[in-house]
């Protein structure tokens, strides 16, 4: 398996602009996380999906983030209109089921840096 | 609330032993995980303490007091490669049959010195 995909790797946009993060988790995980990165305020979780339904989004900062995961190879992370706070490095990463794999172990994606001018 | 304390940074020379902290206050508790992310990569899983006690994987072990709500990380015959952070993560109690969500640390930067 390729491991947790993400794209785009890196993003440079400006301020008001739309960004999506895209993220393809292992096949056969039952979970997908969102974390976001910074110096700041660490690794923050932002939302979490059990089989593609959102179960917790308290982490999200605010209206302006959502999150979607149509089916169980695809998520998405979108950021409307982006601010340059935003700027951090943004995480994927999936994990088995309870019945399915070692469900301590969470796979990360390699993340992508997003950037706000 | 729910908090995790780790020590920010700390320095060890190659060959010695490191041992990274952490103390945890959360609602609900399934177990302690640890991570390790070199600078400019995604954190990696290094183990997980679901019971009190010591785990050893390798250089590597990891040890759980539940009751203390503590646990630490040993690194063994420290490696330049080791140098990186490590993150401490509690995995909460989620109801019913989810399996909950990873809360992470601050994380401790380990610099390891020839």
């Amino acid at each position: 398996d390729a491991g947790v995909i993400q794209s785009p790797r890196h993003e440079v946009t400006e301020m008001g602009q739309e960004v999506t993060l895209r993220c393809k988790p292992i096949s056969g995980h039952d979970y997908l996380f969102w974390y976001r990165q910074t110096m700041m305020r660490g690794l923050e979780l932002l939302i979490y999906f059990n089989n593609n339904v959102p179960i917790d989004d308290s982490g999200m900062p605010e209206d302006r983030f959502s999150a979607k995961m149509p089916n169980a190879s695809f998520s998405t992370l979108k950021i409307q209109p982006s601010e340059p706070r935003d700027s951090a490095v943004y995480f994927c990463a999936s994990r088995p089921g309870i019945r399915t794999g070692n469900y301590n172990e969470q796979f990360f994606g390699p993340g992508t840096r997003l950037t706000v001018l | 609330g729910q908090s995790l304390e780790q020590p920010s940074e700390v320095t060890a020379v190659e060959g010695a032993i490191v041992q990274i902290n952490c103390t945890y206050q959360t609602s609900g508790f399934y177990g302690l995980s640890w991570y390790q992310q070199h600078d400019g990569g995604a954190p990696t899983f290094l183990s997980y303490n679901a019971l009190d006690g010591l785990e050893e994987t390798g250089r590597f072990s990891s040890f759980l007091s539940r009751s203390d709500s503590y646990g630490y990380l040993l690194l063994q015959e420290l490696q330049m490669k080791d140098s990186a952070s490590y993150f401490c993560a509690v995995r909460e109690f989620g109801g019913s049959s989810n399996t909950g969500k990873l809360i992470f640390g601050q994380g401790t930067t380990l610099q390891v010195k020839p």
